[in-house]
């Protein structure tokens, strides 16, 4: 089945203490990107990869980092996670097609406390 | 930039009647748009998206969506609302070309079915 996971889907975490939420999809796909969602601000880009090794900043990257080190794989990575990143986050995958992409697809989201 | 708004944030309709949801966009160049659902503790699934061509596009569960250039507006309407259509909907427009395909979602419309 096409999907994109994430690990874990709950998390409650302390200030300070480092973290990382996982992403995996299964459809070969070059895009993939990260997304916030908090309550009023809709849904908000992270980071973004275009391919392997090749990541860029999104809308709100502060705090986090990212890395692409295989296709299927994207990492989010909060080194110092505050209060403020107390949020619901998805990660999303597209193929490419001629200078844009198709469907994104989402995971069921990774919803962090921070306390 | 491009800009997403969704004037409505909560909709209430009784099951069986009739539902348009409004969203309005803000981008120069022609958009790729999109319909988004978010079902409670869910990630989300594509209901429709519209590249080019025919404006009136269809998608899941019944919704259509018609993309009309001259208002900016891609308004979501289904003929006939079900009580498990009660969830939340995001449109969204992709930024076309360059090295990102980022998403701007609007701030969502909460829909409520009343039995």
């Amino acid at each position: 089945e096409a999907q994109v996971t994430q690990n874990p889907r709950y998390l409650i975490t302390v200030t300070g203490k480092k973290l990382t939420v996982t992403c995996s999809q299964n459809m070969n796909h070059e895009y993939m990107s990260w997304y916030r969602q908090d309550p009023g601000l809709g849904l908000r880009q992270i980071y973004y990869s275009m391919n392997v090794e090749v990541t860029d900043k999104g809308d709100v990257p502060e705090g986090y980092k990212v890395s692409r080190k295989e296709k299927r794989n994207f990492p989010l990575i909060l080194e110092s996670p505050s209060p403020n990143q107390t949020s619901l986050y998805f990660c999303a995958s597209s193929p490419h097609l001629a200078g844009r992409t198709d469907t994104q697809y989402f995971g069921p989201g990774t919803r962090l406390t921070v306390l | 930039a491009q800009s997403v708004t969704q004037p409505d944030i909560h909709i209430t309709v009784s099951e069986g009647a009739s539902l348009e949801l409004r969203c309005n966009y803000s981008y120069g160049a022609t958009p790729y748009l999109f319909w988004y659902v978010q079902s409670p503790g869910q990630g989300l699934q594509l209901l429709l998206k519209y590249f080019s061509g025919d404006t009136l596009v269809q998608g899941i569960k019944g919704f259509e969506a018609e993309f009309k250039r001259s208002q900016s507006s891609f308004n979501l309407r289904k003929p006939s609302v079900h009580w498990s259509d009660a969830a939340e909907y995001f449109c969204a427009v992709e930024k076309s070309g360059g090295s990102n395909y980022k998403l701007t979602f609007g701030k969502g419309t909460l829909l409520t079915v009343n039995p």
